[in-house]
């Protein structure tokens, strides 16, 4: 099946610090994905929406200037959390819709990265 | 705007008997997915069954399946033969038909397998 890799999975960092994490599609092209945070027993919140080519579409509540989201290409989505705070803390998934290229048929779910867990010290 | 409840928080099943999970939505629209999602400790999100909205016909996959009720806009899933592997966080979630449209989940229902 589809895979989504999602780097770093745990990323420790000092206030006041930014922090990049990557998402790439590896064997289809992704125009979208999504940035999801999670904090501990609760469900998956939508940050945001990344278009490849045009810019991020985020969540009302969700700061943009904080929370950069950058598409770079049709397989790389990056979230940088800048001048990340204690607050910032937290699970960050991201997800690409399955069918995006090539021959896959489309099939209306997303495909999940393994997750990145961010603490700020 | 489209809604996804999950009513039971948690629930606790003996090891190889049968639990139904419930997940009802709120939609406008005709044409859409429905999906249920499992977490495990790894919190690796895995799908579990998907459900085309215009399919009569409810979802199977091998132990797991879907009763869909399209009037009444509910979607549980039934898990037979429960196994200790089962325990984990189930979201079930609804996606609109259009191709670039965001997943919206539910809270989750933790599911507890009893040996």
């Amino acid at each position: 099946g589809a895979v989504v890799s999602q780097h770093p999975s745990r990323v420790i960092c000092k206030s006041g610090t930014s922090v990049k994490i990557e998402c790439r599609s590896l064997d289809f092209q992704a125009t979208t994905m999504f940035w999801y945070r999670q904090f501990p027993k609760q469900s998956l919140m939508l940050m945001a929406t990344s278009n490849e080519g045009s810019k991020a579409t985020y969540e009302q509540g969700v700061e943009k200037d904080k929370f950069l989201i950058n598409h770079a290409s049709l397989t790389l989505s990056t979230l940088t959390v800048t001048s990340a705070h204690p607050e910032d803390s937290s699970f960050y998934i991201c997800s690409a819709p399955a069918g995006g290229g090539g021959s896959r048929i489309y099939t209306g779910e997303l495909f999940f990265g393994e997750g990145s867990r961010l603490t700020v010290l | 705007a489209q809604t996804v409840t999950q009513s039971q928080p948690e629930m606790s099943v003996q090891e190889a008997e049968t639990v139904t999970l419930s997940c009802t939505y709120d939609t406008s629209e005709s044409d859409y997915y429905l999906f249920w999602y499992k977490q495990p400790p790894s919190r690796q999100m895995i799908l579990v069954i998907r459900q085309e909205a215009y399919k009569q016909q409810n979802a199977t996959e091998n132990r797991f399946s879907v009763n869909f009720q399209k009037a009444a806009k509910s979607f549980s899933l039934k898990i037979s033969d429960s196994q200790l592997g089962d325990a984990a966080m189930y979201f079930c979630a609804y996606r609109s038909a259009t191709r670039d449209d965001k997943i919206i989940f539910g809270k989750g229902t933790r599911l507890h397998i009893l040996p």
